[in-house]
């Protein structure tokens, strides 16, 4: 079965600097998607960036990019020159593939970020 | 132009009621979701459907049940309301096993 796992469920970061939630998973599968999705306060589901497993080259959404370590099971997320705004819940997903399924997401229990002014 | 819509977003009930939650999508989408985020923001799939299969998760009980009039929707009823479905309950459509599309989420109140 597959598994997502965030170790990290609070973090801390001062406006402007950088940040870097970490995630990793298990899957049997070669070739399948990682997301990582941003909850504010709102609680609106926002996908913040995507990856492909077969793509080698990391994903870059504007201050967010992605440490991806296929080898390792790895998918950080790094974001730069933080703002207020990224204060949210930020979760680690990726779809379920296993025969019978429809791709529903498996989601990490989340990394609750705070960025202070 | 709202992607996926749910309504209402808040729900305040009593225990015992029978209520639902309507979904709807304008993106085209082929799969529907339902997931169900607890109180410790854990996001765990209910449902799943297109328009040929349904699957549920296996530890969802059965006073919970998915109706789907056609592709662009999907309601979610409840019976007999617990203390323990309090919950946020999100609507979700994909294409294929690709990013998924969330509404805006409906927070249940059970009392």
């Amino acid at each position: 079965a597959q598994t997502v796992t965030q170790s990290q469920p609070e973090m801390s970061v001062q406006e402007a600097e950088t940040v870097t939630l970490s995630c990793t998973y298990d899957t049997s599968e070669n070739n399948y998607y990682l997301f990582w999705y941003k909850q504010p306060p709102s609680r609106q589901m926002i996908l913040v960036i995507r990856q492909e497993a077969y793509k080698q080259q990391n994903a870059t959404e504007n201050r967010f990019s992605v440490n991806f370590q296929k080898a390792a099971k790895s998918f950080s997320l790094k974001i730069s020159d933080s703002q207020l705004g990224d204060t949210a819940m930020y979760f680690c997903a990726t779809p379920v593939l296993d025969g019978g399924s429809q791709g529903n997401l498996i989601f990490g229990k989340g990394t609750k970020l705070s960025v202070k002014p | 132009d709202t992607a996926v819509s749910q309504t209402p977003k808040y729900l305040v009930t009593q225990m015992g009621n029978d209520k639902s939650i309507k979904c709807e999508q304008n993106l085209g989408h082929d799969t529907m979701y339902w997931y169900k985020q607890d109180s410790k923001k854990f996001l765990k799939i209910m449902f799943s459907y297109n328009n040929k299969e349904l699957i549920i998760n296996e530890t969802v009980p059965n006073r919970f049940s998915p109706k789907s009039p056609d592709k662009a929707h999907l309601n979610l009823h409840i019976n007999s309301l617990e203390l323990g479905d309090s919950a946020v309950y999100f609507c979700a459509s994909s294409l294929s096993a690709n990013e998924q599309f969330f509404g805006p989420g409906t927070r249940l109140t059970v009392l």
